[in-house]
Order: C-alpha cells, then structure tokens, then sequence
C-alpha cells in the first residue's frame, strides 16, 4: 500500500542547473507535505515543507510545488550544488499524525 | 537533526538476544516517532508515543516488539529474541505538541542494529 510514491530511483544532474524532484501521493486525507534529504549513515534532515492550503513554498535555492488536485508535489532545486547529492525523501502526514515516506530519490549533482 | 539523541548508534546483537534503543527528543517536543529503514528501502512507521501514551503502533510487528515513552526518562524502542531480519537502521522523531496545524517531525541520527 504505497500511499508515498517516488517513482524515479535516480536523477542525475549538473552542477548550476534545476534539480527537480516529484512526488505523488493517494490518500485525500494527507494535509501537510515535507521533503527531507538524507546522507548515507545519518538520520533524514528537514528541508521544506508545504500545506495543503498553499500551492508553492520557497526557501533559499528550494521550492516545493503543490498540485493537490493532481495529488503531486514536487521539489525545485536552483541551483545544483554537488553538497545537494543525496537521498530525497518526500512525506505525508495528515495534521498531527504520522509520516508516511516514499521510496526516496537518489540526486547526484555532478561538478 | 540537531537534538534528537538516540544511542546506542552501532549495535549487535547474537540471534535471541534483546535489543534496546534509546531516544531523547528535542528539548520542548512531547511526541516521538520511531520509523525503521531496511537495507535498499525507504522509511517506515513503527509507533507514535507522546509520555506515557501509545498513541498508534500501527506499524510494529505484532511480536517481540514493543516501545515505551515513560515520564521521565527517554523512549525505548525494545526488541525481544532478535532475528537476522531485524537488522536495520531505527530512526526517532520528536515533534511539539500538535497546535492543529502541521508539526514538523525532526529526525535523530539513527540506531544501526546488526544481528549476527
């Protein structure tokens, strides 16, 4: 039951250039979204977040998109740096309650 | 990450013997969340705790595990006769009290328990 969907494993890109991240989700009930970037052996960082009242939330190089009637969000990164590759994990909670992760997406930004 | 305290970060453990996991929130946060990570997959639920309530353990094996967050003290995330299958990265969350709007969940560095 894969509520969190992440569907590409990999995306690679260059240095300078917009890495851009999707997520899709099933359930209606999910109100709050949240990205999260995670390094090998360490625990997952919060990079940005966005409620189901708004349709985009930017903060510094990162902007995260919201589409709730496409149930799709997505996470802009402008620009690439090779410190941003990583594992990105998007996550849906409704208000107050757990998190539910997708598979994650590997981003190499490459120099 | 910054807050959120799990020791041990390296455990192993002999099939059969029990596994305890620690976590201190985030100074102020009232609900922690342990989610468990197997090799080549993505984060998964186990058990939401605010002090001394279960508040859902949808996602905890039905045996040998079990999760406390007493009063005082950290939450423990307890594995009983551990299995080869066990093996995984265990990560604990805190948020504050939920206001009613959404609650960011911070993230502790992780547990690694390896079952030899």
């Amino acid at each position: 039951d894969q509520q969190v969907k992440q569907n590409s494993p990999s995306l690679s890109v260059q240095e300078g250039r917009i890495s851009i991240l999707n997520c899709d989700y099933t359930n209606s009930m999910f109100d709050y979204f949240l990205w999260y970037k995670k390094y090998p052996a360490e625990g997952p960082t919060f990079l940005i977040s966005i409620s189901s009242i708004k349709d985009k939330n930017e903060d510094g190089r990162f902007t995260v998109f919201l589409n709730k009637s496409a149930k799709h969000l997505s996470l802009h990164i402008v620009p690439s740096q090779p410190g941003d590759s990583a594992v990105y994990f998007c996550a849906a909670t409704p208000y107050g309650n757990k998190l539910v992760f997708g598979a994650g997406t590997i981003l190499r930004v490459k120099s | 990450n910054a807050g959120v305290m799990q020791n041990p970060r390296h455990l192993v453990r002999r099939r059969g013997q029990e596994a305890r996991l620690r976590c201190s929130p985030m100074k102020g946060h009232s609900h922690v969340y342990w989610y468990r990570q197997l090799p080549e997959e993505g984060l998964k639920f186990m058990v939401y705790l605010q002090k001394e309530n279960i508040i859902d353990e949808s996602g905890m094996p039905k045996e040998r595990f079990s999760a406390e967050f007493p009063k005082e003290g950290p939450s423990i995330l307890r594995i009983q006769q551990v299995v080869r299958g066990d093996s995984a990265a265990y990560f604990c969350a805190s948020s504050p009290p939920n206001d009613g709007a959404g609650n960011t969940i911070y993230f502790g560095e992780g547990s690694w328990l390896t079952v030899v």
